[in-house]
């Protein structure tokens, strides 16, 4: 059965320093991943998404993510957090038709 | 240029009292999806329709129906909405059931208050 596990449910960085929210995934097949953002009171957001294509997913806004089958993980990072980035972060699995979220990470940014 | 779009915003029902929640799509998207999410938590499939096929998780509950007459609009309706329904209501589409490759999109979502 596919899960998705986000390792911390709340990160907190000063502005300026580097990002890693983590999210390990189980899955049968080859799954495709995803990581969402969601400001408050605010839909869902597509940051990047990974597709068995490249292992290095860049997307919006300076973020990006590891595919690393053999630690089944999916990390997204950012070099350097902005005061904006503060949000709520979904991990994403997807086979086939079933779509399994993580519980979510929580970043604060400080100035 | 919002492409999912839901409305209200914000709606304040009474208990018991039937409420309607709506969501278009300028997308032309296959599915349409209907998320309950409640404060801390990630959101939790109601339903969705592929086209006219409608497919209900096997916990949503009863109280919980949902209309799609045409592509472009779906509805949410909850005939009898208790204290525990408060919550946002989000609304995505996808291009197709079988492409797991193809992400969603969100609309912001309608925020409920049960008083």
């Amino acid at each position: 059965a596919q899960s998705v596990t986000q390792l911390d449910s709340h990160v907190s960085v000063s502005e300026g320093t580097p990002v890693l929210l983590r999210c390990n995934y189980s899955s049968s097949y080859s799954p495709s991943l995803f990581w969402y953002v969601q400001h408050p009171n605010k839909g869902l957001q597509l940051l990047l998404k990974y597709t068995s294509a490249a292992t290095l997913v860049k997307g919006i806004n300076g973020f990006e993510a590891e595919f690393k089958k053999s630690e089944t993980s999916f990390h997204l990072t950012k070099p350097s957090a902005h005061m904006s980035d503060a949000a709520e972060y979904f991990c994403v699995v997807s086979e086939g038709t079933a779509l399994i979220f993580g519980k979510g990470t929580t970043l604060s940014v400080s100035s | 240029d919002a492409m999912v779009i839901q409305n209200p915003r914000y709606q304040v029902t009474q208990f018991g009292k039937p409420v309607t929640l709506s969501c278009s799509q300028t997308l032309n998207h296959n599915v349409m999806y209907w998320y309950q999410q409640k404060s801390s938590q990630a959101p939790k499939l109601l339903f969705h329709y592929y086209d006219k096929d409608f497919n209900n998780e096997a916990d949503t509950p009863d109280n919980f129906q949902s209309r799609r007459p045409n592509t472009s609009f779906c509805f949410l309706d909850i005939r009898s909405p208790g204290l525990g329904d408060a919550a946002m209501y989000l609304c995505a589409t996808s291009r197709g059931q079988g492409d797991r490759n193809s992400p969603l999109h969100f609309g912001n979502g309608t925020r409920l208050t049960v008083t």
